[in-house]
């Protein structure tokens, strides 16, 4: 049984448009979540976070908005450039401390074309 | 960069045979992690360590084990390696970030091959 999901497999987005990344998660327990992106060949690297208490948090082009009502939270990327072409991966994890395993959904594709 | 290599990188090896993984971090990291990543499936625990010695199982740790004698180290054995277990393995280290809780680093990855 999925605790994370994200139904989109891939994205397409113009250059300089926003994109837009859903995803899902079943578990109330869960109140961390985070996002990473993924090239090809390397390893995911950690892109932003948002915790329960809060229901937005922004770092540059990055925003990650949460609805914990709806279970449901999306990345904004705001504007688009081909470098964001990767696969992302949304996380979730019952508490804050280091132990607490994370829960990955299984990616979306996006691809930002010039 | 949080200082996490992997070894080897590159391995094809035969249905059977035992097959070890390392991980190496070089910030005294408390916290330690071993994933792998298949198609459909993103990224999955296998297992994990708060400390030296200490361990604990993740969501497919089956056929899997893992040791930890010094902080910087993290096993990963495969003990009789079988075709399910061609994938993409990836170490991660744990942090406190910026937010509110830690924030997981990984590694470069190890891609695995049994024929």
């Amino acid at each position: 049984d999925q605790q994370v999901k994200q139904n989109s497999p891939s994205l397409s987005v113009q250059e300089g448009r926003i994109s837009i990344l859903n995803c899902d998660y079943t578990n109330s327990m869960f109140d961390y979540f985070l996002w990473y992106k993924k090239y090809p060949a390397e390893g995911p690297t950690f892109l932003i976070s948002i915790s329960s208490i809060k229901d937005k948090n922004e770092d540059g082009r990055f925003t990650v908005f949460l609805n914990k009502s709806a279970k449901h939270l999306s990345l904004h990327i705001v504007p688009s450039q081909p470098g964001d072409s990767a696969v992302y991966f949304c996380a979730a994890s019952a508490g804050y401390s280091g132990n607490t395993p994370l829960v990955f959904g299984k990616g979306t594709r996006l691809s930002v074309i010039a | 960069d949080a200082g996490i290599t992997q070894s080897p990188r590159h391995k094809v090896t035969e249905t059977g045979t035992p097959v070890t993984l390392r991980c190496h971090q070089t910030e005294n990291h408390r916290y330690m992690y071993w994933y792998r990543q298949d198609p459909g499936h993103g990224l999955r625990l296998i297992h994990y360590s708060y400390g030296v010695k200490d361990t604990d199982k993740g969501e497919v740790s089956d056929g899997y084990s893992v040791s930890r004698s010094k902080t910087e180290d993290f096993l990963l054995t495969l003990e009789s390696a079988t075709s399910s277990q061609t994938s993409v393995y990836f170490c991660a280290i744990s942090e406190f970030g910026q937010g509110d809780g830690y924030e997981q680093y990984f590694g470069p990855g190890t891609r695995l091959t049994v024929t």
